[in-house]
């Protein structure tokens, strides 16, 4: 069974400086990974999807990285800001179609 | 920008009563998915929805659960006689054909006293 990790649970850095959010995956026969953005009480925003095949992807600040085949992937952000507090989940798609969630890390960005 | 939408945003119910709450896929979406996520834990699937037929569904996806396309643009989750345990936020999402990303709603928060 599929089962998705995220460490650090919480984080919390000055504005300014570079971060890694990290995800790890159990069974390496993922379809995609996708990076979402959850502010509290809202929905999910997709920041980033990298396709099985694929390395990284980026997205303006933003630079995801998969391993398959460690199951790992990583979600950098440059130049942090106070905006980009929120919580971010990595979820995998299976074979079925379904994404399976990690529990999150909450981000916070000190002006 | 096309997204999914998701009405009511917040339901309160008494426990044993059903709930349905309803979903307007992308228009040109395919696969149609709802999530829950309960206070301070992971979201978690519920069921995928293809083709006018339930394709696959978690064993949270019970009796009580049901889910239909009734017109071609709502996509609607029934639970027919709600528990406390079901309090939770409820996700829609979909996604059109092709290994693409799954575009989620803002959720519907579900009370049950």
């Amino acid at each position: 069974k599929q089962e998705v990790t995220q460490i650090p649970a919480a984080l919390s850095v000055p504005e300014g400086e570079n971060l890694v959010l990290n995800c790890s995956f159990t069974d390496s026969a993922i379809y995609n990974l996708q990076w979402f953005r959850q502010d509290p009480g809202k929905g999910l925003t997709s920041l980033l999807l990298i396709q099985s095949s694929q390395r990284e992807q980026t997205s303006g600040r933003l630079n995801a990285s998969l391993d398959k085949s460690s199951g790992r992937s990583t979600l950098y952000i440059a130049a942090s800001q106070p905006g980009d507090s929120a919580t971010y989940l990595c979820a995998v798609k299976d074979r079925g179609g379904k994404l399976i969630f990690g529990q999150g890390t909450e981000l916070s960005v000190k002006p | 920008e096309p997204e999914v939408t998701q009405t009511p945003s917040h339901q309160v119910t008494q426990m044993g009563q059903e709930v349905i709450l309803r979903c307007v896929p992308i228009s040109n979406h395919l696969y149609f998915y709802w999530y829950r996520q309960i206070l301070g834990q992971k979201v978690e699937f519920l069921v995928s929805f293809y083709n006018n037929e339930i394709s696959e569904k978690s064993e949270i996806f019970d009796d009580q659960f049901s889910v239909e396309r009734p017109d071609g643009s709502n996509f609607t989750l029934k639970i027919r006689s709600t528990k406390l345990e079901d309090s939770a936020m409820y996700f829609c999402a979909s996604r059109p054909t092709g290994n693409n990303e799954q575009f989620f709603g803002p959720g519907t928060r579900l009370t049950v006293l």
